[in-house]
This record gives structure tokens, sequence and C-alpha cells, in this order.
């Protein structure tokens, strides 16, 4: 079955960058969707189509992608963006979705 | 504003059926595809399935011969539908809507269920 890889933490100091990847055989010829999950809370999108923001969603979120990993950038990190961050793609024949193994993001 | 409502029994015994419903208000079943999502505790994201509204689904591979999600455009619900049930399906489950190429993502705040022996 398809997966998408992710590092399992990532820690950064408030105001610095947080880079997440998410490793797929796919995802070359996939979009990547990424979603951000807080204690308690259910997963809300913060970008899809590999790059796009939703509405709503800080500009300090974006996206980036090349060859078999996409990237999860969060600029400026705030206290709040402490979170589980998932990435989400399509295998190759776009039959069924998976979820990557997951992200914690620390704010020291 | 769409919300979707997860409702059904928080506690299935195990080799029985796990029925859920999601009730959709603030939008019509025909603008997104509908998704159900669960989570163990502690642990990430599974993908259950996903229907589309011509009532095609698509499941994941390790739960399709349990698996069955439906649509009732009359009630505005979608439905989950999980079979022979183990310790293993013990979890949050979601219901979510959505058009994920367009940006839009709508889920329901989760509904735990829990199988017992």
């Amino acid at each position: 079955s398809y997966e998408l890889t992710q590092p399992p933490s990532v820690s950064v100091s408030p105001g610095q960058t947080a880079k997440i990847t998410c490793s797929g055989d796919a995802l070359p010829i996939k979009e990547a969707f990424w979603f951000q999950q807080k204690p308690g809370q259910a997963p809300i999108l913060v970008i899809y189509k590999d790059t796009k923001r939703p509405s709503g969603i800080p500009e300090r979120f974006s996206g980036s992608g090349s060859g078999t990993t996409v990237t999860l950038t969060i600029s400026g990190v705030q206290a709040e963006d402490e979170a589980d961050y998932y990435c989400q793609s399509a295998d190759s024949s776009g039959t069924y979705f998976v979820f990557g193994t997951g992200t914690k993001v620390t704010v020291l | 504003q769409v919300q979707l409502q997860e409702s059904g029994p928080g506690l299935v015994k195990s080799s029985e059926t796990l029925s859920l419903i999601c009730t959709v208000s603030g939008a019509s079943l025909r603008s997104y595809y509908w998704s159900w999502i669960r989570q163990p505790a502690g642990r990430g994201l599974e993908w259950i399935g996903r229907i589309y509204t011509t009532g095609t689904t698509s499941y994941n591979s390790s739960l399709k011969s349990r698996v069955t999600l439906s649509l009732d455009t009359s009630k505005n619900q979608v439905s989950l539908r999980l079979t022979s049930v183990t310790a293993a399906d013990t979890a949050v489950y979601y219901c979510a809507g959505d058009d994920l190429l367009a940006g839009l993502y709508h889920g329901g705040q989760g509904i735990l269920v829990t199988v017992s022996s």
C-alpha cells in the first residue's frame, strides 16, 4: 500500500522557521494537502494543491514541492502553531487517499 | 456556515457492526465530496474512504472488505458502516466534506467509538 513519510517531530523557537517534509513516490504527479491538528480538535486544512493557502489561513504557512518530497513551511512560528501536522495525497492511480505519518511541531 | 455532526453508539461489541451518521447542515450533499477519517488514541490519522456526489466510493484497501459509505440526500446525511469490528477499530471517527482541489474542507468534531470484548 502507498505510504507518505514524515519526520516524527520538529522543534523550533518562536519567530524562527519550521520545515516539515513529506515523501511519497506519487507526489510528482499527485497534489499534496496539509492538515493541522491541535490536541482534542479536528484537523483543519492549511495548504492545498501543494502550494495554495485556503481562505483564513495565515500567510506564514506555505507549501512547496520537489520531486517525491513536498514541504510545509511555517515562517515566524508562533506558540499557537504548536500542533500535529499531516500531509495527505492520493496514490498514483488516484484511487485512494492516504495520510502521512504525522509530525509534531513543538514551539520551544 | 457548513456544519457536520457525527452521531452513533459510542460502544460497539467485538465482531459486530459499527454504524455512524454524519448530519450535514449549511450545504447540500451535492456540493462536496464526503469522507470518513479515524484516529486511534495517541496515533495518526487514517483515511477510511470517500463517497462522491455520484455515489461512487473509494476505500482504504486495508478496510475495503468491511466498510461501506452511503449518502441519504433526503436527510442530508452521510453514513459509515464497518463490519466485524475488533479492538483495533477503537478510535475517534471524523466525517468531512471537501472540495480539496478548491481548498474547501469542513470537518466534524469527531466521535469516539470504543470496541469492547
